[in-house]
């Protein structure tokens, strides 16, 4: 079964607007939450964490918002760019394995 | 840059064959990971190591095994390859920080 649930699969956001991808999870033992950026023919790399200690992150223009209660999180970039157009995958760690989200493709128009 | 080096970067091969996919470091991390990645289920976790000769299962271990004799080197093989394991395959370590450092990925490709 999927521990980690993301949505939405694709995105299309104009330049300057706001992209919301929204992961959910299960297991309450998950203490970490990266968010993963992915070009095409590259490796993922990671873009912003959050441990459940704290409800919201910011770094430049990417922000974390984590509910523990609901078991959500998602991320949110601000001011979208073309150069963000990419596959995001949230991912939730425990016992050593991170586990991933199916991913969203982001594309970015100007 | 983690100096992580994946290969081979393409490999086609056909149904039945054995395949094996190296995965090197340089930094001597402790763990080391194998996902394969694939449309509609993201990246997924089929083994990983916690050091030389200490493996464990992912999500979708069956039909591959890993060997790890050195710090340095992660291996995953594919004993009798399927047309379901084509894929792309990514080694990642995890560093300091406790991120996990992706490499370049491995296409392979069974007919």
């Amino acid at each position: 079964q999927q521990q980690v649930k993301q949505s939405p699969q694709s995105l299309i956001v104009q330049k300057g607007g706001i992209s919301i991808i929204n992961c959910a999870y299960e297991n309450t033992a998950f203490d970490y939450f990266p968010w993963y950026q992915q070009f095409p023919g590259k490796g993922p790399a990671l873009l912003i964490a959050i441990r459940p200690d704290v409800s919201e992150k910011k770094e430049g223009r990417f922000t974390i918002s984590f509910n523990k209660s609901a078991k959500q999180f998602s991320l949110h970039i601000m001011d979208s760019q073309p150069g963000d157009s990419a596959t995001y995958f949230c991912a939730a760690s425990g016992a050593d394995k991170l586990i991933f989200g199916t991913g969203t493709r982001l594309q970015v128009f100007p | 840059d983690a100096g992580i080096t994946q290969s081979p970067r393409h490999k086609v091969t056909e149904t039945g064959t054995p395949v094996t996919l190296r995965c090197h470091q340089t930094e001597n991390h402790r763990y080391m990971y194998w996902y394969r990645q694939d449309p509609g289920h993201g990246l997924r976790l089929i083994h990983y190591s916690y050091g030389v000769k200490d493996t464990d299962k992912g999500e979708v271990s069956d039909g591959y095994s890993v060997s790890r004799s050195k710090t340095e080197d992660f291996l995953l093989t594919l004993e009798s390859a399927t047309s379901s394991q084509t894929s792309v395959y990514f080694c990642a370590i995890k560093i300091a920080t406790g991120e996990l450092f992706f490499g370049e990925g491995s296409r392979l490709t069974v007919l």
